[in-house]
């Protein structure tokens, strides 16, 4: 399985600023994918992103707002722009191929004030 | 759209007691089910899955699950919890969708066992 890691595990932001979360997996893959957890709430993703290609957003998620780069296939950055306190959640990448299961980094926890 | 239901909140149990998650889903074709477990400010780690084969399927820290295609479940189960079991527990289904593979969450049962 593969071993992720993210940056930064947590931090408390001001409104209307902007925050890079950054995912490194120990492999190559890939499919990489980005999801948020909202408090007390299931996961739901957020974008799918392929190396090589623009990011694919799911429905209600917009590229102005969390744009995605995957320069190589063991490194992406999920940025969450001009933040407000309903994005307080906490942001979680995964990697997975096909049928196989995905795996997920610690997550980032995210709070905005 | 592939969906799947956890229709328990959460569920209680005495340690040492069997314990069930209930999952049930709705696909189209075969599905492909997984379970994941998330302990507290932790991310999801991979319990097991339902591919193909064996209906009874065994994965990590001795759970297993139940895939019953007449019943469309496919619930988790351990026949002796442990206090360490207590997390929060998540059923999901794959969907083919856009050109990718993607997995699609229950809302999530949280599992407390009692000492």
């Amino acid at each position: 399985s593969a071993v992720i890691s993210q940056k930064p595990s947590r931090d408390i932001c001001q409104r209307g600023t902007s925050l890079t979360i950054q995912c490194q997996v120990d492999s190559q893959v890939t499919m990489m994918f980005w999801y948020r957890q909202q408090p007390g709430q299931s996961l739901t993703l957020i974008a799918t992103a392929n190396q090589g290609s623009e990011a694919t957003y799911e429905s209600g998620f917009v590229i102005d707002k969390f744009p995605i780069s995957r320069p190589n296939l063991t490194f992406s950055t999920l940025t969450v722009s001009n933040m407000s306190p309903e994005d307080s959640s906490i942001y979680l990448c995964s990697v997975g191929e096909e049928v196989h299961e995905q795996y997920f980094g610690p997550g980032t926890r995210l709070t905005v004030t | 759209a592939q969906s799947v239901a956890q229709p328990e909140d959460q569920v209680n149990v005495a340690e040492g007691n069997p314990l069930t998650v209930k999952c049930t889903y709705s696909v189209s074709g075969n599905p492909y089910l997984f379970w994941y477990v998330q302990y507290p400010n932790r991310g999801l780690q991979f319990l097991l899955k339902y591919i193909t084969g064996d209906n009874l399927v065994k994965g990590s820290y001795g759970f297993e699950a139940e895939f019953n295609k007449s019943q469309t479940s496919f619930h988790l189960k351990k026949p002796s919890a442990l206090v360490s079991d207590s997390a929060l527990y998540f059923c999901a289904v794959r969907q083919f969708s856009g050109g990718y593979n993607k997995l699609i969450f229950g809302a999530g049962t949280r599992l407390a066992v009692h000492p």
